[in-house]
């Protein structure tokens, strides 16, 4: 079974904080992503990486940079942690040549900016 | 701009009954995603539907695509209370696309 697995479960984190978010899959897959889930929106891609060391911005990267140094963690750091960032975060990777292929989903964090 | 609308975005229900679950989406495609979430946990896929036709069945779901229409549907067959979950439907956007785009989700309760 595919296993992708995220640092915290929840977090609580002053404004100004810089927060990392960590992601591990180990089932060597190419591509990680970083989303955001809030009530009534959905999921939004904030992030995401291809390879090594590769990452491209997705449809809301402003506050957020992302790190990949091994392909299977990648990790979202928040430099400076503000309110309208309380949100639940998912990590999900997937592998094949294709981005689109099924994309498997680690628990979430829960992250509450005081 | 690829945009993904699922309806109903709430569905109560009663055990037995059936009822099926919506996603339009904007511009051409050919993969189309449903993703289950239960209540503090995370996205499990449920079905992948690949090409105009595609019907996919699991137990009491049933999932099926028309690209022509850009709509893919999703449909239960007398719901049991297990089923409560909130459904997501994704699109993969196509070639030059940031990987997927996700509908709003449709928050299921099936109630006894």
């Amino acid at each position: 079974d595919v296993k992708v697995t995220q640092s915290s479960r929840y977090l609580v984190k002053r404004t100004g904080e810089k927060v990392f978010l960590e992601c591990v899959q180990d089932m060597d897959h190419e591509n990680m992503f970083w989303y955001r889930q809030d009530p009534g929106l959905g999921l939004r891609l904030i992030y995401f990486s291809y390879d090594v060391k590769m990452k491209e911005k997705g449809d809301i990267p402003e506050g957020y940079s992302v790190s990949r140094e091994k392909k299977e963690r990648f990790s979202l750091i928040l430099e400076s942690a503000s309110t309208n960032q309380t949100s639940m975060y998912l990590c999900a990777s997937n592998y094949g040549t294709g981005i689109t292929d099924t994309q498997y989903f680690g628990p979430g964090t829960r992250l509450t900016v005081l | 701009e690829l945009k993904v609308e699922q309806n109903p975005l709430f569905l109560s229900m009663q055990e037995g009954k059936n009822y099926t679950i919506y996603c339009n989406y904007s511009t051409t495609s050919d993969r189309l995603y449903w993703y289950r979430q239960d209540p503090g946990k995370s996205l499990e896929s449920l079905f992948v539907l690949l090409s105009n036709g595609a019907v996919k069945q699991e137990g009491r779901l049933m999932a099926s695509l028309d690209t022509k229409a850009r709509l893919s549907t999703l449909h239960i067959t007398a719901a049991v209370h297990d089923l409560s979950a909130t459904y997501f439907c994704a699109v993969d956007g196509g070639v030059g696309a940031d990987g997927l785009t996700f509908g709003k989700g449709t928050h299921l309760i099936i109630q006894p």
